[in-house]
């Protein structure tokens, strides 16, 4: 059965630490990864990984895929407390509706 | 970006009763939408792929006549979950698969917190 897993599930840090967050995952095609922030209501799309080795980058926040080993990780450095919330790991095979199939999702709490 | 707009942002109804929601693509035509459930502190929970003008491809474990979807038309979905129990109270929400270069992407609405008493 295919599945996404993300770890830690939940992570307690300082403001201005750097943090890594991690999904890895087993499916039969796989076609992306993308990783979403959810706060309050709705997930907010950050970065979509196809291909490996390519960092994906935006800001403070950053990512890059393995596809050899099958994990992409979440980098966030210098963190501040507008970063605390749940992170999500998605991702989407090759075929079909192309769902994305989501992990547990890391939730990251940044204290002052 | 592309927008997704999803209504009632909360609903509380009484058990027995059945609640839509709905689930609309404002700046683009979403031939597909995603119906998620989220618990509590948990990821989200695929429960159905909406299909514009076909019937609706649930998972595994969800009833369908539990959780009616219709998606008559390119921009809007609807989740109408008939005869309510308080096992249904959840969060529950859409994403529609954006367009163009972004049709790899799914964008959420903003989500429906439904309780029944």
């Amino acid at each position: 059965e295919d599945k996404v897993v993300q770890s830690p599930l939940s992570l307690v840090v300082h403001e201005g630490d750097t943090v890594t967050l991690n999904c890895s995952y087993e499916v039969t095609n796989f076609r992306s990864l993308l990783w979403y922030k959810q706060e309050k209501k709705a997930p907010t799309f950050l970065f979509m990984l196809t291909s490996s080795g390519i960092e994906k980058k935006s800001g403070r926040l950053s990512s890059i895929l393995d596809k050899k080993e099958l994990f992409s990780i979440l980098n966030i450095t210098a963190t501040q407390t507008g970063d605390s919330a749940i992170y999500l790991c998605a991702v989407v095979e090759w075929g079909g509706a192309q769902k994305l199939v989501f992990g547990q999702g890391t939730r990251l709490t940044i204290n002052p | 970006g592309a927008v997704v707009s999803q209504h009632p942002s909360r609903v509380i109804c009484k058990s027995g009763t059945s609640v839509k929601i709905e689930c609309r693509s404002l700046d683009f035509q979403a031939t597909t939408m995603f119906w998620y459930r989220q618990f509590p502190k948990k990821s989200l929970m695929l429960m159905a792929t909406s299909n514009e003008g076909s019937k609706a491809t649930y998972e595994q474990g969800v009833e369908k006549d539990k959780f009616l979807i219709n998606h008559a038309s390119l921009t809007l979905s609807t989740l109408t979950v008939t005869s309510a129990h308080p096992e249904d109270s959840s969060f529950y929400i859409c994403s529609a698969r954006g367009s163009g270069r972004d049709n790899e992407k799914l964008f959420f609405g903003s989500g429906t917190q439904l309780s029944v008493l």
